[in-house]
């Protein structure tokens, strides 16, 4: 069972648009989301995270929603640039725990 | 600061052969460590951690194996290798309980 489910597995942006990567979990004891980049042949990289206590985290051109009612978080990337095309995970995990929940991620292409 | 190393690269080994990944963290004592798989169009699956030499935590029942023989390197191993041990293979490392975690380069494995 997928406690954290990304449902797109892409997403295809013009350049200078807004991207949306949507995230939702199915646990309510996750208190702490965080989102990962990822390159071909490459490990992830941390993105941007969010506490539960928050409702949006801003990184420049990153923020991150969470709407805990709705067990939902996005990332928006605005402007989207062709070097943000990768693949996005999300992650969650609960106070204390070693051990993120990742989902499968969504590969976003922005096309010039 | 802290970097992480894994090797090999890529690696192709024929089904039923042994297998060594090593994975080592430099500027930093006593990290968490972890092992993932991301197998083609699959998220990161959680393989193996780590919160100390000698303490191995296995999240998936599998061929495969992992040790900590020192504080900062991390093996992944198998006796016999599956077709379905092909994959992209992560390590990561961090300090605290839910901090974000590093990743390493990742190692392609393909087996035939």
């Amino acid at each position: 069972d997928q406690q954290v489910k990304q449902n797109s597995p892409s997403l295809s942006v013009q350049e200078g648009r807004i991207s949306i990567l949507n995230c939702d979990y199915t646990n309510s004891m996750f208190d702490y989301f965080l989102w990962y980049k990822k390159y071909p042949a490459e490990g992830p990289t941390f993105l941007i995270s969010i506490s539960s206590i928050k409702d949006k985290n801003e990184d420049g051109r990153f923020t991150v929603f969470l709407n805990k009612s709705a067990k939902h978080l996005s990332l928006h990337i605005v402007p989207s640039q062709p070097g943000d095309s990768a693949v996005y995970f999300c992650a969650a995990s609960e106070g204390g725990s070693y051990i993120p929940t990742f989902g499968r991620g969504t590969s976003l292409i922005v096309h010039p | 600061s802290q970097t992480i190393h894994q090797w090999p690269a890529t690696l192709v080994q024929p089904v039923g052969s042994p297998l060594s990944l090593e994975c080592t963290v430099e500027g930093t004592s006593n990290p968490n460590l972890y092992w993932y798989r991301q197998a083609a169009g699959r998220g990161l699956q959680l393989l193996f951690y780590s919160v100390g030499i000698g303490q191995i935590s296995s999240e998936v029942p599998q061929n495969l194996s992992a040790s900590r023989p020192q504080d900062r390197q991390f093996i992944l191993s198998s006796k016999k290798l599956l077709l379905s041990d092909s994959g992209f293979y992560l390590c990561a490392w961090n300090l605290d309980r839910a901090d974000t975690q590093y990743f390493g380069p990742g190692t392609r494995l393909t087996v035939l």
